[in-house]
């Protein structure tokens, strides 16, 4: 079966750092990926998809790469503030499901 | 901004009871989910639903469970019998396309005691 998983539990970095996350999968070759924040007691909340064809993808400070061959994908936040603290989750296509990984806890201090 | 919505926030309920968890999706999606997530746990996939029917469910998705969309803008998920380890944020979900991005409602807190 599909297996995600996000390389580390929690990350700790200081204002104006870039943060990465990275996902990394199993057994599957989904059509895309996706990136969702959460904070603590809401629902997921969508940022960014990237396809099969796609290398990277970009939306204000936030950047997704996707590589197929190594079944990886990196997220990256630049410039971080501490209002990007939250649970970042990773997301497969599982057909009519979206598959999540089980997250990673931001932390940005000022 | 167009927003999935569910009531309501927090249910308690007894053990062995009945509920049903209600939801409104974005108004023009045609695909609809439920989600559950346990307290510090990952977010897992229930069932998906389209054109009144289940696309798709997982194995938590037993007997105990049902979805509906009895008119056209709720959606409904109703646990039978309600059991201690039913207990977690439930989110509906709902996308435009089979394969489009999924977005997700503010979620429905249940306790069962």
């Amino acid at each position: 079966s599909q297996k995600i998983e996000q390389n580390s539990e929690a990350l700790n970095i200081q204002e104006g750092k870039t943060a990465t996350l990275t996902c990394n999968y199993t057994n599957y070759s989904p059509a895309y990926l996706q990136w969702y924040r959460q904070d603590p007691g809401r629902g997921p909340v969508f940022l960014l998809l990237i396809r099969e064809n796609e290398k990277e993808k970009r939306k204000e400070r936030l950047k997704v790469t996707f590589d197929t061959t190594l079944k990886q994908s990196l997220f990256h936040i630049t410039a971080s503030q501490p209002a990007d603290s939250a649970t970042y989750l990773c997301a497969l296509e599982g057909g009519f499901k979206t598959i999540f990984g089980a997250g990673t806890r931001l932390f940005v201090k000022a | 901004e167009p927003e999935v919505t569910q009531t309501p926030s927090h249910q308690v309920t007894q053990m062995g009871q009945e509920v049903i968890l209600r939801c409104v999706p974005i108004s023009n999606h045609l695909y609809f989910y439920w989600y559950r997530q346990i307290l510090g746990q990952k977010v897992e996939f229930l069932v998906s639903f389209y054109n009144n029917e289940i696309s798709e469910k997982s194995e938590i998705f037993d007997d105990q469970f049902s979805v509906e969309r009895p008119d056209g803008s709720n959606f409904t998920l109703k646990i039978r019998s309600t059991k201690l380890e039913d207990s977690a944020m439930y989110f509906c979900a709902s996308s435009a396309g089979g394969y489009d991005t999924q977005y997700f409602g503010p979620g429905t807190r249940l306790t069962v005691l």
